[in-house]
């Protein structure tokens, strides 16, 4: 069964302080890994996809690494309007279409 | 523009009552999926569809009850066997099996029992 562990489960930054999501995941053949954002009373919007140990995506002030075991969301210099959960997700070669999701982190960019 | 429309934004049921949450796509997508989300709690996967009449139970379907009878839509029923219905509906879509896009979400449905 595919797992998926976020931390921390809510992180306090203040604006310009620069910091790190943490995603940890056990999944039989890794066919993707997925970041989200989601704004409250919203549906999630798609961020990467990550296929492979040691690949990095990059968007404005966030940046996507991967390991074997984990997936780390790097946020450069946030602004408040970055303030929102971040949900990782995990697509197994033996889950059909299904992604597996973490509980989300919760972060908050103060001004 | 293309896009998930789920309906209504918010849903009041009663007890004993079954109440059908819409989810209609344009993007001409294969596979659809429903999904919970409970506060503390990662989204749950409820049924998914590949293809039109065809769907498959998710983690948590005992319930709820699904139809695929067009592409473009995908119904989910929350019927009075439901025990704790109250959450935040999901519908999301996808292409096919590939992972390049992800999933594209609705705007949610939330649900409360009265």
């Amino acid at each position: 069964e595919d797992q998926v562990t976020q931390s921390p489960e809510a992180l306090r930054l203040q604006e310009g302080e620069s910091s790190s999501l943490n995603c940890s995941y056990t999944v039989s053949g890794l066919r993707g890994l997925f970041w989200y954002r989601q704004d409250p009373g919203k549906g999630p919007e798609f961020l990467f996809t990550l296929y492979s140990a040691g690949e990095e995506k990059e968007k404005e002030r966030l940046k996507a690494t991967l390991t074997k075991k984990e997936s780390f969301l790097h946020i450069t210099a946030p602004k408040p309007e970055d303030s929102a959960t971040y949900l990782c997700a995990v697509q197994g070669r033996g889950s059909n279409y299904k992604l597996t999701f973490g509980k989300g982190t919760l972060l908050t960019v103060n001004p | 523009d293309g896009g998930i429309t789920q309906s209504p934004k918010y849903l009041f049921r009663k007890e004993g009552q079954n109440v059908t949450l819409s989810c209609e796509q344009n993007l001409n997508h294969d596979a659809m999926y429903w999904y919970r989300q409970d506060p503390g709690q990662g989204l749950r996967l409820i049924y998914y569809s590949q293809i039109v009449n065809d769907f498959q139970k998710g983690d948590i379907a005992e319930g709820y009850s699904v139809s695929r009878e067009k592409k473009e839509s995908f119904p989910l029923t929350v019927t009075s066997a439901q025990k704790n219905p109250t959450a935040f509906y999901l519908c999301a879509s996808s292409i096919g099996w590939d992972p390049r896009y992800g999933y594209t979400f609705g705007s949610g449905t939330r649900l409360t029992v009265v």
